[in-house]
């Protein structure tokens, strides 16, 4: 089975500076990693996600993830936060091999600082 | 634009009293996810139609079931909503034929239960 660990509850960053939120993940075989964003009362909105290929993924609003083999880790970074990027942050997981559901981490509240 | 709705975003029940929570889709996709998210916690899937296939998930209660009278729509039922079935309710989609395949969220609904 699948797993998704997010260690840090929350991020804090001053806006301008570099962002990271931290995901490593468990799973047979390769995997297929997601990073989806959740602002308040609202669903998930997929940012970007990994299948093969180029370690570094950029996807939506600014924001890139660095896909890591050997430490199992899909780490979501940001060169500059904006203070609108405040916002609870999911990683999810599944395994490329045959149709799976996603199996997600327990979230990382990133708050950005004027 | 092709969009996931969901409807009502908020809805309020007596405990006991059955309740419907209703998604549409206009991408025309095969899967349709129903997930359960309490309180900044990670969503948790309870089943997935593949177009008419239901697959629950083995901790979905008995008290959760759900309805796809046709590829657009997908109905939520909770014949005895109890206070702990107090929830946010996302419906997700995705295409269903590629293995990377990316979910597209409603914006929810969030349910109290009185």
């Amino acid at each position: 089975a699948q797993s998704v660990a997010q260690p840090e509850d929350q991020v804090n960053v001053a806006e301008g500076n570099p962002l990271t939120v931290k995901c490593t993940y468990s799973v047979s075989g390769n995997p297929y990693l997601f990073w989806y964003v959740q602002y308040p009362n609202r669903g998930l909105q997929f940012l970007l996600k990994y299948i093969t290929g180029d370690n570094l993924v950029k996807g939506s609003y600014g924001f890139e993830a660095e896909f890591n083999k050997s430490q199992t880790s899909f780490h979501l970074k940001k060169p500059s936060a904006l203070v609108s990027d405040s916002a609870l942050y999911f990683c999810a997981v599944t395994p490329n091999s045959g149709y799976s559901t996603l199996t997600f981490g327990k979230g990382t509240m990133l708050l950005v600082s004027p | 634009d092709a969009m996931v709705i969901q409807n009502p975003r908020y809805q309020v029940t007596q405990f006991g009293k059955p309740v419907t929570l209703s998604c549409s889709q206009t991408l025309n996709h095969n899967v349709m996810y129903w997930y359960q998210q309490k309180s900044s916690q990670a969503p948790k899937l309870l089943f997935h139609y593949y177009d008419k296939d239901f697959n629950n998930e083995a901790d979905t209660p008995d008290n959760f079931q759900s309805r796809r009278p046709n590829t657009s729509f997908c109905f939520l039922d909770i014949r005895s909503p109890g206070l702990g079935d107090a929830a946010m309710y996302l419906c997700a989609t995705s295409r269903g034929d590629q293995k990377a395949d990316t979910q597209y969220f409603g914006p929810g609904t969030r349910l109290t239960v009185l």
